[in-house]
């Protein structure tokens, strides 16, 4: 089974729904964060949380939200989806000293009409 | 002007080649260098990562850090076809800080 999943895979949705990617970890890392990455600009950072009680808003925060249910799960939340958010979203986790290795999940394409 | 720049390729070579990959950065702050590798579909992957400067080496790939002239170079020996992905190329100023990411270059391994 994968280390780092994510539901759903694929998902396309209407301007103004509410929609939550959901992110589970087996890997017992403390740290979680979401991205998103469109072509030509790479990764960039939503909201990252190094536990439960720590929530931290990245590059590209505003339009969304997340939650850290446990340890093994953090969920996106886009409130009011636009088209601007049509992209590819990826979840990842890492494990305190080594930040700079990061395990991705397999990511959810976004497409919002 | 990004933080760090990366060419976005396509970069197609024949099989067996020597394939340099690039980037480059503003923020001379930045300690923690890494390699990271995307298949189509997948998500990205950590190659290689480098702290400070230098050469580091695993197999057919080595990663440089130049950081006078704020440049770090992957370089693949032997290329293959299953070396075809996008690499990406992130840094940070430790490692318990957030990554910044290059947009990543294309490569193509042609049999």
């Amino acid at each position: 089974d994968a280390d780092v999943t994510q539901t759903p895979r694929n998902r396309i949705t209407k301007t103004g729904k509410r929609i939550m990617l959901e992110c589970s970890q087996t890997k017992g890392h403390d740290r979680m964060y979401w991205y998103r990455q469109d072509p030509g600009l790479g990764l960039r950072l939503i909201y990252y949380s190094f536990d439960v009680k720590d929530i931290n808003k990245g590059e590209i925060s505003d339009g969304y939200s997340v939650s850290r249910q446990a340890q093994a799960k953090f969920s996106l939340s886009l409130e009011s989806a636009i088209p601007n958010q049509t992209a590819l979203y990826f979840c990842a986790t890492s494990e305190e000293p080594e930040g700079e290795t990061q395990y991705f999940g397999p990511g959810t394409r976004l497409l919002v009409l | 002007q990004k933080e760090v720049e990366q060419d976005p390729g396509p970069l197609s070579v024949p099989e067996g080649a020597i394939v340099s990959l690039n980037c480059t950065y503003s923020n001379s702050a930045f300690q923690y260098f890494m390699w990271y590798r995307q298949y189509s579909r997948k998500g990205p992957e950590l190659l290689m990562y480098t702290y400070s400067s230098g050469n580091k080496e695993d197999g057919r790939f080595t990663a440089q850090v130049d950081k006078s002239s704020k440049y770090i170079s992957l370089f693949i020996r032997d290329s293959q076809p299953s070396d075809s992905a996008t690499y990406l190329c992130a840094m940070s100023l430790d490692s318990n800080y957030q990554l910044i990411w290059g947009a990543g270059t294309k490569l193509i391994i042609k049999p």
